[in-house]
């Protein structure tokens, strides 16, 4: 079985410009995850979909959005860059909720 | 602000000694989870302990949990040098399934 594929998983960019980042979780898993993961702050739960519906979401600017489609794969977007923003993002899917969580390997942004 | 506070930060021993990591949490929980990464990369889940239960064994691995406490301690018995990496707890609140909220982890360090 595949595991987590987030794509791309390096990015540079300009502060100021917008990201896309896409993640496709485990064929059959339902539940999908975004975490931000920085030196300073440790990770960071972002937002978490079920079936296509934004169940939960952290505290993070509205510049973070993001949304499931029908095959369950996932995308997370981020609007006018900040330096702020360069870190880790890793993407993860469960089964449902509630249960242990798969990782993809995680797209670096760093933001210029 | 982070749920789980771990302790310690960091942790350094030799192949074949045991190593024990300590997570505390705020808030009643549904599950507590541990996850293993390696150098900034994804992370992987080691084992879920539901907060019914008292104590969970996986391979080599051993945690325990004490809900009076808000208290939870991975043990790694007779570590290898290929256990260096960083440990995480993760805590699942009541009705919030799918929402991780992670430590700041601890950072072991298995010399051979």
């Amino acid at each position: 079985k595949a595991g987590v594929t987030q794509t791309p998983r390096y990015l540079i960019k300009t502060r100021g410009q917008q990201v896309t980042l896409s993640c496709s979780p485990i064929s059959g898993h339902r539940s999908v995850s975004w975490y931000q993961q920085t030196p300073g702050q440790g990770l960071q739960f972002l937002f978490e979909y079920f079936s296509e519906t934004q169940r939960n979401k952290g505290n993070f600017p509205g510049r973070f959005s993001g949304r499931q489609f029908s095959n369950s794969r996932s995308e997370m977007n981020v609007s006018t860059l900040e330096l702020g923003d360069s870190a880790l993002y890793l993407c993860a899917s469960s089964p449902v909720p509630d249960t242990e969580a798969f990782f993809g390997q995680g797209t670096r942004l760093t933001v210029v | 602000s982070q749920q789980g506070e771990e302790d310690p930060q960091a942790l350094s021993i030799q192949e074949g000694e045991n190593a024990t990591m300590n997570c505390s949490y705020k808030t009643s929980i549904n599950n507590l989870q541990w996850y293993r990464q390696n150098s900034g990369r994804g992370l992987v889940h080691l084992i879920l302990i539901r907060s019914n239960e008292r104590e969970k064994h996986s391979g080599r691995l051993r945690v325990t949990l004490d809900t009076s406490k808000k208290s939870s301690s991975l043990l790694i018995t007779a570590s290898r040098a290929a256990d260096t990496a960083s440990y995480f707890c993760a805590t699942v609140i009541y009705n919030q399934g799918g929402k991780l909220i992670f430590g700041q982890g601890t950072e072991l360090s298995v010399k051979p």
